[in-house]
This record gives C-alpha cells, sequence and structure tokens, in this order.
C-alpha cells in the first residue's frame, strides 16, 4: 500500500519560515491535500491539490509537490500556527485514501 | 454554507455495534460525498471510506472491509457509518467530512463522534 511519511516534529520561532515535508513514491504525480488539526478541533484544509489555498486561508500558507515529495510552507510563522499538520492524497490505483503520519509544529 | 452535525458518545463493549450520523444542514445540494475518518487518542488520522450521496456507492478502507457499512438518507441529508465488532483499539473519534470525490480535499468536517470499546 502506499505509504506517506512525514517528520514527527518541527520547530520554529515566529518570523520564521516552517517547512514540513511528505515523502511517498512518486507523489508528484498525485494531488496532495494539506490539513491544519488543532487540539481538540477538526482538521481544516490549508492547502488542496498540491498548491491551491481554500478561501480563509492566509497566503502565508503555501504548497509545492514534485518527485518523491510535497512540502507545506508556512511564511512568518505566528504562534497560532502552532498544531498538527498532516498530508493526504488518493491511490487512484486502488481507490482508497492514505493520510501522512502527522508532524507537530512548534513554535518555540 | 454547509455544516455537519454528528451523532453523540458512544460507550460500547467489545463485540458490540456502533451506529454514527452526520446530517448536513444549510445548503446541501452540494454535497456529493462524504468520507468516514477515525483519530484514535494521540495518533494520527485514518480514512474509513467514502459513500457518494448521488447513487450511494461506497468505497472502504480495506482494513475496515467486512465490518463497516456507510448508508445515506437524502431525504434527511443524514450519512451513517456502523462498524461492528468493535474492540478495543476501535476507541477512536469518528468524524465525517465532506467530498465530492475521494481525490478531492475533505473540505467540510463534523464535530467528532468520540467511541469507546470497553
Amino acid at each position: 500500500s502506499f505509504v506517506l511519511s512525514q517528520p514527527p516534529s518541527v520547530s520554529v520561532t515566529p518570523g520564521q519560515t516552517a517547512r514540513i515535508t511528505c515523502g511517498g513514491n512518486n507523489i508528484g504525480r498525485r494531488n496532495v491535500h494539506w490539513y491544519q488539526q488543532k487540539p481538540g478541533q477538526a482538521p481544516v484544509v490549508v492547502v488542496n491539490d498540491d498548491s491551491a489555498r481554500p478561501s480563509g486561508i492566509p497566503e502565508r500558507f503555501s504548497g509545492s509537490n514534485s518527485g518523491n515529495t510535497a512540502t507545506l510552507t508556512i511564511s512568518r510563522v505566528e504562534a497560532g500556527d502552532e498544531a498538527d499538520y498532516f498530508c493526504q492524497v488518493w491511490v487512484r490505483d486502488g481507490d482508497y485514501v492514505v493520510f501522512g503520519g502527522g508532524t507537530k509544529l512548534t513554535v518555540l | 454554507q454547509v455544516q455537519l452535525v454528528q451523532s453523540g458518545v458512544e460507550v460500547k463493549t467489545p463485540g458490540a455495534s456502533v451506529r454514527v450520523s452526520c446530517k448536513a444542514s444549510g445548503s446541501t445540494s452540494n454535497m456529493y460525498g462524504i468520507t468516514w475518518v477515525r483519530q484514535a487518542p494521540g495518533q494520527g488520522l485514518e480514512w474509513m471510506g467514502w459513500i457518494s450521496l448521488y447513487n450511494g456507492n461506497t468505497f472502504y478502507a480495506e482494513k475496515f472491509q467486512g465490518r463497516i457499512t456507510m448508508t445515506a438518507d437524502t431525504s434527511t441529508s443524514t450519512a451513517y457509518m456502523d462498524l461492528r465488532s468493535l474492540k478495543s483499539d476501535d476507541t477512536a473519534v469518528y468524524s465525517c467530512a465532506r467530498a465530492k470525490h475521494r481525490n478531492d480535499a475533505f473540505d467540510i468536517w463534523g464535530q467528532g463522534t468520540r467511541v469507546t470499546v470497553s
């Protein structure tokens, strides 16, 4: 089955740029979605279809996807960005959805 | 704007079944499909399956094949997820979310339903 690999944690100081990776075999050929989840809350889509930003999501959130790695980039990180972030893809051959294991973003 | 409201907390014994409901309110004409995701305590997100609200077609994660059933009542805009033969490691928060297709982002989520198996 298709596996998505994320680093368990990423730490940055306010104002820096955070990059969260999502690795998978030829993931660049798939649509990748990114979710932000704060404690006790439902996930929120912050980037869909590799690099599109839903309405209401700050421009500081951006995404890219190429080769074997998709990346969520958060510029000018704020304390309120501290959360778990999950990547997700649909696997056409097999017709199932996979989530990455999640990355905890800590704002120091 | 669509809202998804789920049923309340459930406590079950091993071997029992649970049904979680997910009712859509608001502009339900563009619901398309509902996916179900669960999250065990302290763990990540796990996809369980998806149901089309057009034709009732279902797609289940292999892990749950044989003990999960997803249905939908379009007259009440309510989706249901039944999970049978519960085990202690089924203890999790179960959430529904809107997704036009399995390839789309899950853009609107229910509040989650905590199911404890003990």
